[in-house]
């Protein structure tokens, strides 16, 4: 059974740092591209980072470019979120999601994680 | 950037009632759209993709279709499982644009 499973999430101060993890099971996982879409309380989806099956291209919203940095480790099936100088509007339910077609790099998202709660704030 | 609208922002209809609801992208997208049911709590599910390929699973009673740079979603015969917010996505580039969603309530 394919499943992704976030953590890390937490409540941390502007300003601070966090690590986001995905840990996929189920699928093979080096042959499908990854991403991490969130969703602020009360809004829509917002995608945020997308990275290709092997790591080689990787994109970022322009609302997090420069700040956060997505990344994976093929070795152990996970994917991560480096999130730095965090700021009250990051604050969302954080989701990791899975491309649909094998090593397909612009497709759909067809398994999401739950998702994990990052709230900033003072 | 490519922006995506969704219309009507809430929809209000009953059980058996035949809904469309509509999503405009700001440019060319060619069919690489997706449609999206989430319910509150819950992660996005996946219904449509590829403008109007049905997702494994999902019931027949939905569809999509496609002309130019609009996309529809149409539910044939409403269900109470139906209830829900509604997302559309391009993923023509490396931008994965979601419109703001269409939330489906009870009439």
């Amino acid at each position: 059974q394919v499943q992704l499973v976030e953590s890390g999430g937490g409540v941390v101060q502007p300003g601070r740092s966090l690590r986001l993890s995905c840990a996929a099971s189920g699928f093979t996982f080096s042959t499908y591209a990854m991403h991490w879409v969130r969703q602020a309380p009360g809004k829509g989806l917002e995608w945020v980072a997308f990275i290709s099956y092997d790591g080689s291209i990787t994109n970022h919203a322009d609302s997090v470019k420069g700040r956060f940095t997505i990344s994976r480790d093929n070795s152990k099936n996970m994917l991560f979120l480096q999130m730095n100088s965090l700021r009250t509007e990051d604050t969302a339910v954080y989701y990791c999601a899975k491309a649909k077609r094998l090593q397909w790099e612009r497709d759909v998202f067809e398994i999401w994680g739950q998702g994990t709660m990052v709230t900033v704030s003072s | 950037d490519i922006q995506m609208t969704q219309s009507p922002s809430t929809l209000s209809a009953s059980v058996g009632d035949r809904v469309t609801m509509t999503c405009r992208a700001s440019q060319s997208i060619i069919r690489w759209l997706a449609w999206y049911q989430q319910k509150p709590g819950k992660d996005p599910k996946l219904l449509i993709y590829d403008a109007s390929s049905l997702e494994s699973g999902v019931p027949s009673r939905f569809s999509g279709s496609a002309s130019g740079t609009e996309f529809t979603l149409t539910i044939s015969s409403l269900q109470p499982d139906d209830f829900a917010t509604y997302y559309c996505q391009q993923y023509n580039t490396y931008s994965f644009t979601f419109g703001p969603g269409t939330k489906v309530d009870i009439k």
